[in-house]
């Protein structure tokens, strides 16, 4: 079946310094990867999507690279932020004629501190 | 903010009880989906509709859940007789498509079982 994994429960950084969340999926067919973003009570939205042309999408700072040869899509950013803390969920979708269900990881904690 | 409305924002029932959540999914948004997101952060797909229809479900929404996308009124899921184990943020999220368009959640109804 599908899944997607998070290795990472909790990653904590100084400021500055640079992030990286790993994701890395099973899938039976080519799916279409995300990164979501909850803050302490707010509702999730989505940071990122993969591109099907291969594109690094990139927003507020952030990037990830769908590697399809390794399974991947790890969250990587320059420099951490302060108001960067908070929870991160890897997803996978599937682009063909199903129920379009989008399946999460079990999400990682990001502590930025001072 | 979020344009998925999800109320009430708390729920409190005891054992054995009722409980009903609504969501009035984004203006133009066919596919309505339902998560539960526990007291671990792990997000659980319960059912989702296209329009009126359902699309898919999980065992556990067949026996003790219900849930509808009526035309013109908000979508719902209702637990019919609540348990301790059903204490979670219940999330509800709506895209334009079934094929891999972005998710837009709710801020979520916290149920508290007693």
């Amino acid at each position: 079946g599908d899944s997607v994994t998070q290795t990472e429960g909790l990653v904590t950084l100084t400021e500055g310094l640079p992030v990286m969340l790993n994701c890395t999926y099973q899938s039976t067919y080519s799916p279409f990867l995300f990164w979501y973003v909850q803050h302490l009570n707010e509702a999730p939205k989505l940071l990122l999507k993969s591109f099907t042309d291969n594109k690094r999408p990139e927003h507020q700072g952030f990037h990830a690279t769908l590697h399809k040869s390794s399974s991947s899509f790890h969250l990587q950013k320059s420099s951490a932020q302060l108001s960067d803390s908070a929870l991160y969920y890897c997803a996978l979708r599937y682009t063909g004629a199903n129920t379009g269900k989008l399946t999460f990881g079990h999400g990682t904690i990001l502590r930025v501190h001072p | 903010n979020s344009k998925v409305i999800q109320t009430p924002r708390y729920l409190v029932k005891g054992q054995g009880q009722k409980a009903k959540m609504r969501c009035i999914p984004e203006k133009g948004h066919p596919v309505v989906f339902w998560y539960q997101q526990n007291k671990n952060n792990e997000f659980k797909f319960l059912i989702n509709f296209q329009n009126q229809e359902v699309l898919q479900q999980i065992d556990m929404t067949e026996k003790r859940f219900s849930a509808e996308c009526p035309s013109n009124s908000p979508c719902s899921l209702e637990i019919q007789s609540s348990e301790a184990g059903d204490s979670a943020l219940y999330l509800c999220a709506s895209s334009l498509s079934r094929h891999a368009e972005t998710l837009y959640f709710g801020s979520g109804t916290r149920l508290t079982v007693l």
